[in-house]
């Protein structure tokens, strides 16, 4: 069973404030990396993929990869009330093309 | 990445009935796929679905359950059949059309309640 796992939350931060979301993995096969946001009552929404050991930033956003020890984090620096959403992890299957999802972070930006 | 648009948005349905969901998207694609999010809980990948040929199904999901179609590159349909209130969920469909094959983004769900 491949196994992604988040903390469910609800992790409260002020706004301006940097946002650290986590999650790990148990396939260590797995290559690719993926952060979707979702919004209650619609779809997930990618923010962020992250392929490499590292860091990956882009605007507001950094994802964190480290394969040795199967951990991804994102952060969100400068948070905003609409950043508050469910943060889900996605990682991809060693077999094929689909997304094992854990069961997502949910972030509230307080003002 | 492809806009991907499903109908219907959202239905009501009687138990022991089914429905069809239909995915469309606005450019070729190589992979769609279908998952499930049932209330409060993440997604679930129920099958891939193969252009041409049989969908491919992950444990827990049977075809004669969640039949799938792909006639070609840009369409997809699922049925939920002989349905019963467990059934009540939000079905997704999603292509892998970004930048990598791994990549994928969602439709906009059909939010199904059975009762």
């Amino acid at each position: 069973q491949k196994e992604v796992e988040q903390n469910s939350g609800p992790l409260s931060v002020p706004e301006g404030a940097i946002a650290s979301l986590n999650c790990t993995y148990s396939d260590r096969g797995s290559q690719s990396f993926f952060w979707y946001r979702q919004y209650s009552g619609k779809s997930p929404e990618l923010i962020m993929s992250i392929y490499s050991n590292g860091d990956k930033e882009d605007g507001r956003f950094t994802a964190q990869l480290n394969k040795a020890s199967q951990y991804v984090s994102l952060l969100i620096r400068d948070s905003q009330p609409s950043d508050s959403a469910t943060y889900l992890c996605a990682v991809s299957s060693n077999s094929g093309y689909a997304l094992n999802f854990g069961k997502g972070t949910s972030l509230l930006v307080t003002p | 990445s492809a806009v991907i648009s499903q109908k219907p948005s959202r239905d009501i349905c009687q138990r022991g009935t089914s429905l069809t969901i239909q995915c469309q998207v606005d450019s070729q694609v190589t992979m769609m796929f279908w998952y499930r999010q049932q209330p409060g809980q993440s997604l679930t990948l129920i099958a891939t679905a193969n252009q041409g040929s049989e969908a491919t199904y992950e444990s827990g999901f049977v075809i004669d359950k969640f039949p799938i179609s792909r006639p070609n590159l840009t369409f997809s349909t699922l049925t939920v059949s002989n349905m019963s209130p467990e059934d009540s969920s939000i079905y997704l469909c999603s292509d892998n059309s970004g930048l990598s094959s791994e990549t994928q983004y969602f439709g906009p769900g059909t939010r199904l309640l059975v009762l």
